[in-house]
């Protein structure tokens, strides 16, 4: 069975650029969760899609983010603009069903803004 | 204060050493309390989870979690250089959509 793919794994890009970072969940799994984690600090919950729908997108900082999962399968997550606090550690993780604990974690994208 | 609190380290050890991890909590509301291992480089993994109170053993690793305290431990026993990486602990309500809170995690160094 194939895992969550992340790509691309490693990006580095200038403040107010644009960036897609996407994910591919394992087959099946109808739960896709984005996760982040700056440097030094705890990973923090940004969404959560049930198939193609945003079940809970609180986690989201502000409107520069944007996510979408077209069709229910891979999902994107585009930060526009990009700022110096946005650089980070981008995890996307999913599972079959809403367990909390039942989550395959992809290897994530380290985005840094310069 | 924060929801989920732990030591980052690094804590390093000797092969072979009990190596005993902790987080405390503050939300009375979590029900499931998991552990997960993370090496450079690479997504966390699930290693362990508990629900409620209790412990839980997984070959070398052991779980204990004790709601009355707020405080969760994962032990490793035997240690080896290969257990060497980042552990999370992390936690859950119950109900709703289970999102977990992560603790920022702790390095462990395990050297030969």
């Amino acid at each position: 069975e194939a895992g969550v793919t992340q790509f691309p794994s490693h990006s580095v890009i200038e403040k107010g650029q644009t960036v897609t970072l996407r994910c591919d969940p394992i087959s099946g799994h109808d739960n896709l969760y984005w996760y982040r984690r700056v440097m030094g600090k705890e990973i923090k919950f940004l969404l959560h899609f049930v198939k193609e729908s945003k079940q809970d997108e609180s986690g989201m900082p502000n409107n520069r983010f944007l996510a979408e999962r077209t069709g229910g399968t891979y999902s994107t997550l585009k930060v526009q603009p990009a700022e110096l606090e946005d650089s980070g550690v981008y995890f996307c993780a999913s599972s079959q069903d809403i367990t909390g604990y039942g989550y395959t974690f992809g290897s994530g994208t380290r985005l840094t803004v310069v | 204060q924060k929801e989920v609190e732990q030591d980052p380290g690094p804590l390093s050890v000797p092969e072979g050493a009990i190596v005993s991890l902790n987080c405390t909590y503050s939300n009375s509301a979590f029900q499931y309390f998991m552990w997960y291992r993370q090496y450079s480089r690479k997504g966390p993994e699930l290693l362990m989870y508990t629900y409620s109170s209790g412990n839980k053993e997984d070959g070398r690793f052991t779980a204990q979690v004790d709601k009355s305290s707020k405080y969760i431990s994962l032990f490793i026993r035997d240690s080896q250089p290969s257990d060497s990486a980042t552990y999370l602990c992390a936690m859950s309500r119950s109900g709703g959509s289970y999102i977990p809170t992560f603790g920022r995690g702790t390095s462990l160094i395990v050297h030969p």
